[in-house]
C-alpha cells in the first residue's frame, strides 16, 4: 500500500534551471494538492487539483505550474528555478475535496536546495 | 496575514502527563480544523479533527476542543508518551473552499 509517492526526494538545482516534481497517489483521490514548508512558516499552499483536468491556484502559485492529466499523478514544475524556491515540497491527497473537512494524506517530502 | 496561529513554538513535557497545544484562528469563516503530527524526514500524517458545530471531538488518548466566541482551540494528549514528541501543526478551512491553511506548528517534547 504505498499511498503519495513523491520522486525524488532530494534534488540540488542551479538557478534557472527547470525541474519537475513528481506526486502519484494509488488511493483513487480525487483531491491533490502540493505544500511548501519553509523554517518557521508551517506548510503554505501552491497548487490544488479537485480531478483530472481541474487545476486552481493556492497562497503561493509564483513560479510553479501543475497539470493533472490523470488521477494518479499529479506533478509540480518550476519552470526556472530560483533561491527563493528552496524548499521542502509536501504532495498530499484527500478522497474527495477538503471543503467538508476531508483529512489528507502526505508523502514524504521533496527536499530542493537551488544554489 | 496569519489567520491560523500557533503562537508557542515548542512545549516540554513529562511522561503520562497532559500535552495541551493551542491554537488561534482570526477568520471567522473557518469550519473545519484539523490537526496534523509530523515527525522529522517524513510527510504529516491526520490526527483528528473538529467542525464549527461541535465544541470536542474525542479520539483515544487525544481531545480537540474548539471556542468559537474566542476563535481558539486545543490539542489535548493524554496520558502523553514519548512516541507523542514530534511537530504539530494546526490547520483550518472554509467549508466549500479547497484551501487548507496551517499554523507555523508545534514542536513537542515528551521525555520519559
Amino acid at each position: 500500500n504505498a499511498g503519495v509517492t513523491q520522486t525524488p526526494k532530494f534534488q540540488v538545482l542551479k538557478t534557472g534551471q527547470s525541474m519537475t516534481l513528481q506526486c502519484a497517489q494509488d488511493m483513487n483521490h480525487e483531491y491533490m494538492s502540493w505544500y511548501r514548508q519553509d523554517p518557521g512558516m508551517g506548510l503554505r499552499l501552491i497548487h490544488y487539483s479537485v480531478g483530472a483536468g481541474i487545476t486552481d491556484q493556492g497562497e503561493v502559485p509564483n513560479g510553479y505550474n501543475v497539470s493533472r492529466s490523470t488521477t494518479e499523478d499529479f506533478p509540480l514544475r518550476l519552470l526556472s528555478a530560483a533561491p527563493s524556491q528552496t524548499s521542502v515540497y509536501f504532495c498530499a491527497s484527500s478522497y474527495s475535496g477538503i471543503g467538508e473537512g476531508q483529512p489528507q494524506h502526505f508523502g514524504d517530502g521533496t527536499r530542493l536546495s537551488i544554489l | 496575514d496569519q489567520q491560523v496561529k500557533q503562537n508557542s513554538p515548542s512545549l516540554s513535557v513529562q511522561e503520562g502527563r497532559i500535552s495541551i497545544l493551542n491554537c488561534d484562528y482570526t477568520n471567522s469563516m473557518f469550519d473545519y480544523f484539523l490537526w496534523y503530527k509530523k515527525y522529522p524526514a517524513e510527510g504529516p500524517t491526520f490526527l483528528i479533527s473538529i467542525s464549527s458545530i461541535k465544541d470536542k471531538n474525542e479520539d483515544g488518548r487525544f481531545t480537540v476542543f474548539l471556542n468559537k466566541s474566542a476563535k481558539h482551540l486545543s490539542l489535548h494528549i493524554v496520558p502523553s508518551q514519548p512516541g507523542d514528541s514530534a511537530v504539530y501543526f494546526c490547520a483550518a478551512s472554509e467549508g466549500g473552499s479547497e484551501k487548507l491553511v496551517f499554523g507555523k506548528g508545534m514542536k513537542l517534547t515528551v521525555n520519559p
